[in-house]
């Protein structure tokens, strides 16, 4: 198993701003994943998050909106940019230890913008 | 495209008894199934997982059925305990893209 601790875990935070969310895993870990749960909802995978190189976007989020980062293999970030009350959500990190196991997630970020 | 859905939004279940939440799925590609558990406040925890070359996987107080021929996903708890009430999600993995889709989700509410 893995260890992730997220921070924050919640903000509120005004609109046209930006927040970087960090995840910080207790091993090194081979996948990271970035999601996002709105109210009510399921989860959605923003992107994987791809050690020394640009992440993979699925359709519908792009980078210039949520730029990743991910230096090394226990440590990612997500930035959610020029934020609106649409981007309210909670955010999580997800990793895979070994790629095709089981993903652990972090407690996620819950954001509020107002 | 791939979806998970689930058949039930809520169940309630009597304290003591066992619940069954299912969980449909489209994509015959995908060959890991996992389910989760979400309490509230909390992301979400790993419970039980299953691959495509088998049809039943138990685990402590939790078994996962899957039937394949009709891409049906069942989780059993047996003997349910307040602690169990949570929002419970299914997904699935492509074999292919190698991503996790997620259901929508079935809230479990244990009466005394």
């Amino acid at each position: 198993s893995a260890v992730i601790s997220q921070k924050p875990s919640r903000d509120i935070c005004q609109r046209g701003t930006s927040l970087t969310i960090q995840c910080q895993v207790d091993s090194q870990v081979t996948m990271m994943f970035w999601y996002r749960q709105q109210p009510g909802q399921s989860l959605t995978l923003i992107a994987t998050a791809n050690q020394g190189s640009e992440a993979t976007y699925e359709s519908g989020f792009v980078i210039d909106k949520f730029p990743i980062s991910r230096p090394n293999l226990t440590f990612s970030t997500l930035t959610v940019s020029n934020m609106s009350p649409e981007d309210s959500s909670i955010y999580l990190c997800s990793v895979e230890v070994w790629q095709n196991t089981e993903a652990f997630f972090g407690q996620g970020t819950r954001l509020t913008v107002v | 495209g791939e979806s998970v859905g689930l058949h039930l939004p809520t169940l309630s279940v009597q304290e003591g008894d066992n619940s069954i939440i299912n969980c449909a799925y489209s994509n015959s590609a995908s060959d890991y199934f996992i389910w989760y558990k979400q309490e509230s406040g909390k992301g979400p925890q790993f419970i039980i997982d299953i691959r495509s070359n088998m049809d039943k996987r138990q685990g402590q107080r939790v078994t996962v059925l899957l039937n394949k021929t009709v891409k049906h996903l069942s989780l059993q708890i047996a003997a349910t305990q307040p602690g169990d009430s949570a929002v419970y999600f299914c997904a699935e993995k492509d074999s292919n893209t190698q991503k996790l889709v997620f259901g929508q989700g079935t809230r479990l509410t244990i009466n005394p």
